[in-house]
This record gives C-alpha cells, sequence and structure tokens, in this order.
C-alpha cells in the first residue's frame, strides 16, 4: 500500500523568508505523481504544484518549487518570499497512474509571523 | 466558472442517527470523490464515481455508509447510523479523471455526531 509520511506537525516563517515542507513516500509503483494542496482556515483545498514522477525536471509555480528525489522518495516544497496568505495547512499527496485517488499525508500546518 | 458545490456546511446529530451529505460537482467533471477528515488527519477517500458508476469504495464502511451519484452529476453520502468516531469533515471533490488531474474541493461539511 501507498503511504505519504509528514512528519512535522508545525512549521513557522518570517514574512518574506523561504521555508521548505517535506514529504515522504511509499511506493512500488513507477507511475505516479505528486501533490501539494493548501487548506486555508475555514477556506477550500486548492492544489498548490504537482510534479510527475517519470519528468526530472523539479516543478515551479512562481514562489513555490519541489525538490523531488525519486530513489530517496522524498518530495519536498519550498515557499519563496512567504507571504501572510501561505499560512495554511500543507498536505502532500500521491496519486498512481492507474487510479486518480489521493492518498494524503496527515498535513503541517505553516504560520508566517509578520 | 462555478466551484465544487455541498451542502450543508454544518451539522450536528445524536448517534445512532442518519445523516445524508449532498455534492454538486464542476460541471464536465466526470469523477467525484467523498473523502472524511478527521480532526488533526489528511483526507481519506471513501467512494469515488466515474460517471454514476463506483470505481473504488475499499474504505468505506458499507454497513453504515453508503452513497449515490444519480446521472453522473450530484451525489449523496448518507451514514446510517451515526457513530461518535463519524465526527469529521466530509470533502467532495471532482476533477477530470486523470491522475495527473487537479481535483477541485468543496467547502466540506463538518459532521458532529454527539
Amino acid at each position: 500500500a501507498q503511504t505519504v509520511t509528514q512528519s512535522q506537525p508545525e512549521m513557522s516563517v518570517q514574512e518574506a523568508e523561504t521555508v521548505t515542507l517535506s514529504c515522504t513516500y511509499d511506493t512500488s509503483e513507477s507511475d505516479y505523481y505528486l501533490f501539494w494542496y493548501k487548506q486555508p482556515p475555514s477556506r477550500q483545498m486548492i492544489l498548490v504544484i504537482r510534479q510527475e514522477a517519470y519528468k526530472q525536471q523539479n516543478a515551479t509555480e512562481n514562489r513555490f518549487s519541489v525538490n523531488f528525489q525519486k530513489a530517496a522518495k522524498s518530495f519536498s516544497l519550498k515557499i519563496s518570499d512567504s507571504q501572510l496568505g501561505d499560512a495554511a495547512m500543507y498536505f502532500c499527496a500521491y496519486s498512481t497512474g492507474a487510479n486518480s485517488k489521493l492518498t494524503f499525508g496527515k498535513g503541517i500546518t505553516l504560520s508566517v509571523r509578520p | 466558472e462555478a466551484g465544487v458545490a455541498q451542502s450543508p456546511r454544518y451539522k450536528i446529530i445524536e448517534k445512532r442517527q442518519s445523516v445524508a451529505f449532498w455534492c454538486n460537482p464542476i460541471s464536465g467533471h466526470a469523477t467525484l470523490y467523498w473523502y472524511q477528515q478527521i480532526l488533526g488527519q489528511g483526507p481519506k477517500l471513501l467512494i469515488q464515481f466515474q460517471n454514476n458508476g463506483v470505481v473504488d469504495d475499499s474504505q468505506l464502511p458499507k454497513d453504515r455508509f453508503s452513497a449515490e451519484r444519480l446521472k453522473g452529476v450530484d451525489s449523496t453520502l448518507k451514514i446510517q447510523p451515526a457513530k461518535l468516531e463519524d465526527s469529521a469533515v466530509y470533502l467532495c471533490a471532482s476533477s477530470l479523471g486523470r491522475a495527473y488531474n487537479e481535483q477541485f474541493f468543496g467547502p466540506g461539511t463538518r459532521l458532529t455526531v454527539l
């Protein structure tokens, strides 16, 4: 069975600084996808960034980038120039090529200090 | 474009009572998901529909939970009878159905079972 592990329950970052959120996963599949979703307080979950396992190049979306280490089964999210609006719960998630359902980690609560 | 709609937003019931949640996905999205998010944990898939057929319901407690998606559009999730451990946020999501497709989430229904 596939598992996603987020071992840090909480992190804090100063506004305008950079923070990295960690995620590891376990799978025997070769075709899979990894995602970071953001869940702001009392608001809907939204996609931040996604990575196809077959791509070696790390995905980037504006201030968000990932460090995908396939051999180590690691998928961390880097947020640059942190903003107050980045404060939220962040979930790492996984899906296989065969089934689009998401397997989520426990999440990490990110707070941003002004 | 309208997002995923869910109702009610909040529900409080006594244990052993019944409850139903409704979801209207994004127009054109063939795949619909129901996730259960217990406080402090990541969402867990309960059931996945492709049009009006069930793709995955392996983690649905079928002795008390049921779901349907009539005409491949709206969906209803029912719990009968509810237990204390069913207290959670029930999230509905929809997507175009491929593993790399973004899932769009509704605001969720927060269920409290007393």
